[in-house]
C-alpha cells in the first residue's frame, strides 16, 4: 500500500542552522507529494507541493525535490528562523486517488 | 473568504456519551475530508465526501462512527458511545476537487476529551 515515513522529532536547531527533514515513500504509480506545515494554534496549511520527478517545491525559503529513484522527498532551508518552529508532515496523493496519505509528523524547535 | 470552520474547538464529554462534530467547508469545495490526529501521531484518515457522497468509507475506526454530508456543504462526524481512545483533535479539510493539483485545506480542528 502507500505510505509515508519521515524522520522522528523533535528536531532542535540554533537560528540560522541549516534544515533537513527526510522524507520516503512507498506509493504505486506516480503521486503527487506536498509537505504541509502546522504553526502552534494554528491549522495546518500547505508548504509546498511537487507534481512529478525532478520537480522542486518551493515557498519561505523551504525548498524539497522529488526523487523518483530514491522514492524521496526531502525537506530543506538554509537558514532556520525562530518563527519557522512548526510540525511538519510530509504527504503523498496517488494517481487517480482522493486520500492524502501523511507521515507522522516532525516537530522543528529553533532556538533564538 | 472564509476558511475551513469546525465547531466546537473543543469538547469534553463523558465515556459513553454520543458527540457530534460539525465542518463547514470553503465554499465551492466539493471534496471534503476527515482526519484524527492523536498526540504523538500522524493524521489518520477516516472518510472522505464527494459532494453528498462517501466513497471511501475506510478509515473510520468502528461502527460507533458515521459521517454524513449535506447539500454539497456542511458535513457532521458523530461518534456515538465514547471512549477514552477517541480522545483527539479531529480536523476537516476541503479541496476543490479530490485530484493531484487539489491541495487540502484545512480546520482549526475539534479536540475532543473523553473522561
Amino acid at each position: 500500500g502507500n505510505s509515508v515515513t519521515q524522520m522522528e522529532g523533535p528536531v532542535t536547531l540554533s537560528e540560522e542552522a541549516f534544515l533537513t527533514i527526510n522524507c520516503t515513500y512507498t506509493a504505486t504509480g506516480y503521486p503527487s507529494l506536498f509537505w504541509y506545515v502546522q504553526y502552534p494554534g494554528e491549522g495546518l496549511q500547505l508548504l509546498l507541493k511537487a507534481t512529478k520527478a525532478d520537480d522542486k517545491g518551493s515557498n519561505k525559503g523551504f525548498e524539497a525535490t522529488y526523487r523518483k529513484e530514491t522514492t524521496s522527498f526531502h525537506l530543506e532551508k538554509g537558514s532556520v528562523q525562530v518563527s519557522d518552529s512548526a510540525v511538519y508532515f510530509c504527504a503523498l496523493l496517488n494517481t487517480g486517488g482522493f486520500k492524502t496519505i501523511f507521515g507522522a509528523g516532525t516537530r522543528l524547535f529553533v532556538k533564538a | 473568504g472564509a476558511g475551513v470552520s469546525q465547531s466546537p474547538s473543543n469538547k469534553v464529554t463523558e465515556k459513553g456519551k454520543d458527540v457530534e462534530l460539525r465542518c463547514d467547508p470553503i465554499s465551492g469545495h466539493t471534496a471534503l475530508y476527515w482526519y484524527r490526529q492523536s498526540l504523538g501521531q500522524g493524521l489518520e484518515f477516516l472518510i472522505y465526501f464527494q459532494g453528498n457522497s462517501a466513497p471511501d468509507k475506510s478509515g473510520l475506526p468502528s461502527d460507533r462512527f458515521s459521517a454524513e454530508r449535506t447539500g454539497g456543504s456542511v458535513s457532521t462526524l458523530t461518534i456515538q458511545r465514547t471512549q477514552q481512545e477517541d480522545s483527539a483533535v479531529y480536523l476537516c479539510a476541503s479541496s476543490p476537487a479530490g485530484d493531484l493539483n487539489s491541495p487540502l485545506h484545512f480546520g482549526n480542528g475539534t479536540r475532543l476529551t473523553v473522561t
